[in-house]
């Protein structure tokens, strides 16, 4: 059974840092790009970042280019990302999510979402 | 980036009847065109991606079509477990991006 279990969320001051990391089995890890997808209360889903299986290529939503990092440690099945400059728009639950199929950057299985709150 | 424009914002519908969903992109996403189903306080589930393929355990009332810039998701007999936000995604190009979503509420 796939499962994603994401971790980290916190209530950060704006500046502040945060590193999530989402925990994935079930499944070759290596095999499958992974993304983080974000939603702010009450609002709709938005893509953050992605990674490919092999980690060698990365991409980033405009917003959060040069403050976030996305990366991956395929030894320990692990996604992360590093949140750096967070602002009070950065509010929202980040979900890790699995790509479907190689070449198809759609999301078969979703994590249950980590909390990241930016205020003072 | 490519807009992913999705209408209605809210459609009521009853029981037992169609449900026709809209999704428009601002530039042309070819079939790379996916759409999710999300109830509150839950991950968002896949339904449709290819622009009219099932997912795995998707029940055959979820229906996509289109190409390019326009797509529909149907729903074609409503049931209590539908009502719910829907939201199209294109993969087409980076960024990937979202609709911002219908909410299909019951009438």
């Amino acid at each position: 059974e796939v499962q994603l279990l994401e971790s980290g969320g916190n209530l950060v001051q704006p500046g502040g840092s945060l590193r999530l990391s989402c925990a994935a089995s079930g499944f070759t890890f290596t095999t499958y790009a992974m993304s983080w997808v974000r939603q702010a209360p009450g609002k709709g889903l938005e893509w953050v970042s992605g990674i490919s299986g092999n980690g060698g290529s990365t991409y980033y939503a405009d917003s959060e280019k040069g403050r976030f990092t996305i990366s991956r440690d395929n030894s320990k099945n692990t996604l992360y990302l590093q949140m750096n400059s967070l602002r009070a728009e950065d509010t929202a639950v980040y979900y890790c999510a699995k790509q479907l199929i190689v070449g198809a950057t759609v999301f078969d299985y979703w994590g249950q979402g980590t909390l990241v709150t930016v205020s003072s | 980036e490519i807009v992913m424009t999705q209408s209605p914002a809210t459609l009521s519908v009853s029981p037992g009847e169609r449900a026709t969903l809209s999704c428009r992109a601002s530039q042309s996403v070819s079939s790379n065109l996916a759409w999710y189903q999300q109830k509150p306080g839950q991950a968002p589930r896949l339904l449709i991606y290819a622009a009219s393929a099932r997912a795995t355990n998707v029940p055959a009332r979820f229906s996509g079509s289109g190409s390019g810039t326009e797509f529909t998701l149907t729903i074609s007999s409503l049931q209590s477990e539908d009502f719910a936000v829907y939201s199209c995604q294109q993969y087409s190009n980076w960024p990937l991006t979202f609709g911002g979503g219908t909410r299909v509420e019951i009438k």
